[in-house]
This record gives structure tokens, sequence and C-alpha cells, in this order.
């Protein structure tokens, strides 16, 4: 049971390059979620998507362009890496209903992505 | 706006001590309240959650947390401390009237147990 599958586990960049995030769910959750982890600020929502073909921006979505792909896949785009973008990269899944918010369940989390920035 | 405060960013107790994690929170609707933890180069996983009910929430690995509204607290808890226990914990919120199941984070506070 892989639960949320996040590539690459580890990227160095140098600033103005561009690269893609790749995370792949396998629980059949509807909703998927791209947060950055930096020291001190606890976790902050870069984009999110509570269904396949519909994406959200979060706290920190500037710098960044997300796709979902299908319901199992939703990639991170940063299309010119910046210095400041240089974090641990997390995607999350869970089950959330639009009609039925009681029910919205805990999220599941991947094992992250270490980008750095040069 | 729903907001969550961690007080205290780094906490150490011994081994067989009680942990204490303090969460407050903001919220102008009921709120829903999850604990995560995360160890080393991992994601996280969730510890506990609170809904609606009964509001001493039990989780796993002997964690147990309650909800008081009138101190818009959901501390988290654990008699005796473990070696294993030395992690970083976030307190979370999702607003009850949330129907996309967004978290707000806590700052985090990094737990060390002294042997």
């Amino acid at each position: 049971n892989a639960g949320v599958t996040q590539t690459p586990k580890f990227q160095v960049l140098k600033t103005g390059q561009s690269m893609t995030l790749q995370c792949a769910q396998d629980m059949n959750h509807n909703s998927m979620y791209w947060y950055r982890q930096d020291p001190g600020m606890g976790l902050r929502l870069i984009y999110y998507s509570a269904s396949e073909g519909t994406t959200d921006k979060g706290e920190v979505p500037n710098g960044y362009n997300v796709s979902r792909l299908n319901k199992r896949e939703f990639s991170l785009r940063l299309e010119s890496a910046a210095p400041s973008q240089t974090s641990v990269y997390f995607c999350a899944s869970s089950v959330s209903k639009r009609d039925s918010p009681r029910s919205n369940q805990p999220q599941h989390f991947g094992d992250g992505t270490r980008l750095s920035i040069l | 706006a729903q907001s969550v405060t961690q007080l205290g960013s780094h906490v150490s107790v011994s081994e067989g001590a009680l942990v204490l994690l303090r969460c407050n929170y903001s919220s102008s609707v009921p709120p829903y309240l999850f604990w995560y933890v995360q160890y080393p180069n991992q994601g996280l996983q969730l510890l506990l959650k609170y809904t609606t009910g009964a509001t001493l929430v039990k989780g796993i690995n002997g964690f147990e947390a309650e909800f008081k509204k009138s101190e818009t607290s959901f501390h988290l808890t654990k008699p005796s401390a473990h070696m294993s226990d030395a992690a970083e914990y976030f307190c979370a919120v999702i607003r009850g009237s949330s129907n996309t199941g967004k978290l707000i984070f806590g700052q985090g506070t990094t737990l060390q147990v002294k042997p």
C-alpha cells in the first residue's frame, strides 16, 4: 500500500531553471494538496485540488503552477526557480466532500521532496 | 480567519516524564482539530483528530488531546515520554464549514527526549 508517492526525493537546481515535482496517490482520494515546509513556519499551502480538473490557490502560490492530471496525480511546477523556493515540499491527499464537510477525512502525506536552489 | 498557535518551538523532557505540547486556535465556526507528528526526513503522520463528540481524544502511541472550547485550546499530552517520541509535532485546524479539507498548521514544536 504505497499511499502518497513523491518524486524526486532530492533535487538541486540553479536559479532560473524549471522543474516539475510529481505526486501520485493510490487511495482514490478526490482532494490533493501541495505544501512547502520552512523552519519555524510550519506547512503552508501552495495549491490544492478539490477534484479532478479543478485547482485553486493556497496561501503562497506565487512562482508555482499545478496540474491535476487525473484523479491520482497532482504535479507542482517551478517555471523559473528562485533561491526563496528552497524548501521541503509535501504533497497530501484526502477525501473531502463539498456537500458534507463533516465527512472530510484527515490528509495523508508523502515523504517530501527536498529542493535546493542555488 | 482561522489560525493556530503552538506555544514553544522546542520542548525538552526526560524519558518517563509527562509530555505537554500546547496548541491554541482561533475560529469563528466549530473547528476540526488535528495533531500530526513528523519524524526526521519523513512526511507527516496523523496522531489524532477532534471533529465532534467526546472532547478527550485518544490517538496512537499513547498520545491524547483535549478540546477545550472555553480556552480555545487543543493541547497534546502523553503521561510518560519515550525516546522514540522525539520528533516535530504540528497542530492543525480545518474550518468546520470547509468543503475542501484545507488545513492550517501551527509553526510546529520539536520534542526532545533526554535519557
